[in-house]
């Protein structure tokens, strides 16, 4: 199983909503990651995990809580959104501590519309 | 914050030519990478060059590092109008926590 998988794909949610990314992988990876990204233009790193500690935060605003109940699962907890965070949010993972030696795995994205 | 400059941003070619795709860099780099995507989905990572490489090859692919200029290219031979997508490379530095830097991507277009 070489895939990591989002829920949901899409998601529209008001400004004051709470809700939630999520992102599985199984291929026994140690470093997840979070991106976001904006129509054409390059994903953007906000958060990595390494063995389900958070290790980089790339200066995210607290309106993007990360979250790692275990090796396995990476969430993102999202509430009191700003329109300027619609985008593209994808999960990746890689093996190892940090990511960089070898190749990432990305799932397929969350499209988040913030209305 | 954004590592590397592609060019070019947008590449039209026909089926069957070949297309070359440049990536410049700023800072020391471990290794290189190069990914592709399609149509907003995610991204799909194509091959590694590390830094004391100078030239890769995985089928249709061949990537060359250049670390004195700090470039990088992609070339894609006989290419297929499923190759369209946008490429983009990614920068490694372990000092950085070993973080994926993107590059502005390439916009590819084959036509049949």
């Amino acid at each position: 199983d070489t895939e990591v998988t989002q829920t949901p794909k899409h998601l529209v949610m008001g400004m004051t909503n709470k809700k939630s990314l999520k992102c599985e992988q199984h291929m026994g990876h140690r470093a997840m990651y979070w991106y976001k990204q904006k129509a054409k233009k390059p994903p953007e790193l906000m958060f990595v995990y390494s063995y389900e500690k958070l290790s980089i935060n790339e200066s995210v605003p607290s309106r993007f809580s990360p979250e790692c109940p275990n090796s396995s699962l990476l969430n993102l907890h999202l509430h009191a959104l700003q329109p300027e965070d619609s985008a593209l949010y994808l999960c990746a993972s890689s093996q190892g501590r940090g990511q960089g030696n070898t190749e990432a795995f990305f799932g397929q994205g969350t499209r988040l519309t913030v209305v | 914050s954004q590592q590397g400059e592609e060019d070019p941003q947008a590449l039209s070619i026909q089926e069957g030519e070949n297309a070359t795709m440049n990536c410049s860099y700023k800072t020391s780099i471990n290794n290189l990478q190069w990914y592709r995507q399609n149509s907003g989905r995610g991204l799909v990572h194509l091959i590694l060059i590390r830094s004391n490489e100078r030239e890769k090859h995985s089928g249709r692919l061949r990537v060359t590092l250049d670390t004195s200029k700090k470039s990088s290219s992609l070339l894609i031979t006989a290419s297929r109008a499923a190759d369209t997508a946008s490429y983009f490379c990614a920068t490694v530095n372990y000092n950085q926590g070993g973080k994926l830097i993107f590059g502005q991507g390439t916009e590819l277009s084959v036509k049949p």
